[in-house]
């Protein structure tokens, strides 16, 4: 079985663009969560999608938002882009949106901002 | 605001040593705690999920425990190898939908 699969791996973008960033889970995975991962604040929660419907959101301004689609593909996208948004995206995907199943990272999105 | 501390941040150690990692968590209230490991500049590999009721989970040479009413987990890895080296990460899922908390990480480092 395939595992969590990100497109795409390296971005380089400059500031005040917007950035589009794709998950596919685990095939029958429905839940779909995405962190940002960077050297001084570690791994950040930023939210989780079950069927189609974000379930919870972490402490990050508008400019990050997310969607998930009936396949259970996920996009986020953050627009107007900072230099403090340079770090490594992570999504997850996990059978249900409950707490109790295992949950399992794709590769990664490097995200640059210059 | 459910925190989670692992300590040491790096351990460095000669191969075929027995070795504990520690995770702590100030909230008990807890679905289920996961340990994972990180290569550099790599995603998260999964390597134990412990539920609440449970006290402990083993996979080879990992063992990890569980004391909720403490706060605390370890991962044992038994007879460590160079392949070890790697960031060993714990987080807590604390509520219905599936949001990890994570603590800064411990840096294993193997020495041959």
């Amino acid at each position: 079985k395939a595992g969590v699969t990100q497109t795409p791996r390296y971005l380089i973008k400059t500031r005040g663009q917007q950035v589009t960033l794709s998950c596919s889970p685990i095939s029958g995975h429905r839940s779909v969560s995405w962190y940002q991962q960077t050297p001084g604040q570690g791994l950040q929660f930023l939210f989780e999608y079950f069927s189609e419907t974000q379930r919870n959101k972490g402490n990050f301004p508008g400019r990050f938002s997310g969607r998930q689609f009936s396949n259970s593909r996920s996009e986020m996208n953050v627009s107007t882009l900072e230099l403090g948004d340079s770090a490594l995206y992570l999504c997850a995907s996990s059978l249900t949106g409950t707490g109790t199943y295992e949950q399992y990272f794709g590769p990664g999105t490097r995200l640059t901002v210059t | 605001k459910q925190e989670v501390t692992q300590i040491p941040a790096a351990l460095s150690v000669p191969e075929g040593e027995n070795l504990v990692l520690n995770c702590s968590f100030t909230d008990s209230a807890i679905y289920n705690l996961q340990w994972f490991r990180q290569d550099p500049g790599k995603g998260l590999t999964s390597l134990l999920l412990i539920q609440s009721s449970q006290r402990e989970q083993t996979s080879g040479r990992l063992n990890a425990s569980l004391d909720k009413s403490s706060g605390r987990s370890t991962l044992y890895i038994a007879a460590s190898q160079p392949g070890d080296s790697a960031t060993y990460l714990c987080a807590v899922n604390r509520g219905g939908a599936q949001k990890l908390v994570f603590g800064q990480g411990t840096r294993l480092t193997i020495n041959p």
